[in-house]
């Protein structure tokens, strides 16, 4: 099994670009997870999907974020226009329902804005 | 906000010696997890014990829950230099529930 596959690892970036982060959750796996982890704030929630459909975005923290799952192999995280404090590593995980609730982590792509 | 706080936030030790990381939480919960996150990588599942159970082992780990007191404890046994990593708490709420939020983490260092 490959894991949770996203990409790209390193994403560099000027202010205003349109940065675009992509996930690929394990197959079978109805959950998908986007996190973003700083030093400052630990890691946070952004959004979950069940199914494709997103089940919590409270923790998006603003409209410049949006995230979609077009299918249940795939998933994006898009912000635009990105700023400097974006910079962070965003992780996706993801986890199948009935199981343990065990979330399996993607390597992380982490983004610096400048 | 932040529903595991982890303690300490670093702890560092010889290799052999006996390692215990503390989190405490603030809301009754369902089940709680540990993950453990080595520098540049993702997290990796470790343990999880439910709110009806008291003590797990995995290994060379142990975790042990006290919901009366909304904390967990988590002692890696006979550690090693590869089990230098941040640890980290997470917590759900709700049966079925799948959203977990995670505390700030202990850094662990093990000196050779």
């Amino acid at each position: 099994d490959a894991g949770v596959i996203q990409s790209p690892r390193h994403e560099v970036t000027e202010m205003g670009q349109e940065v675009t982060l992509r996930c690929k959750p394990i197959s079978g796996h109805d959950y998908l997870f986007w996190y973003r982890q700083t030093m400052m704030r630990g890691l946070e929630l952004l959004i979950y999907f069940n199914n494709n459909v997103p089940i919590d975005d409270s923790g998006m923290p603003e409209d410049r974020f949006s995230a979609k799952m077009p299918n249940a192999s795939f998933s994006t995280l898009k912000i635009q226009p990105s700023e400097p404090r974006d910079s962070a590593v965003y992780f996706c995980a993801s986890s199948a329902s009935g199981s343990s609730y065990e979330q399996y982590f993607g390597p992380g792509t982490r983004l610096t804005v400048t | 906000s932040q529903q595991g706080e982890e303690d300490p936030q670093a702890l560092s030790i010889q290799e052999g010696e006996n390692a215990t990381m503390n989190c405490s939480y603030k809301t009754s919960i369902n089940n709680l997890q540990w993950y453990r996150q080595n520098s540049g990588r993702g997290l990796v599942h470790l343990i999880l014990i439910r709110s009806n159970e008291r003590e797990k082992h995995s290994g060379r780990l142990r975790v042990t829950l006290d919901t009366s007191k909304k904390s967990s404890s988590l002692l890696i046994t006979a550690s090693r230099a590869a089990d230098t990593a941040s640890y980290f708490c997470a917590t759900d709420r709700f049966q079925g529930a799948q959203k977990l939020v995670f505390g700030q983490g202990t850094r662990l260092t093990i000196n050779p």
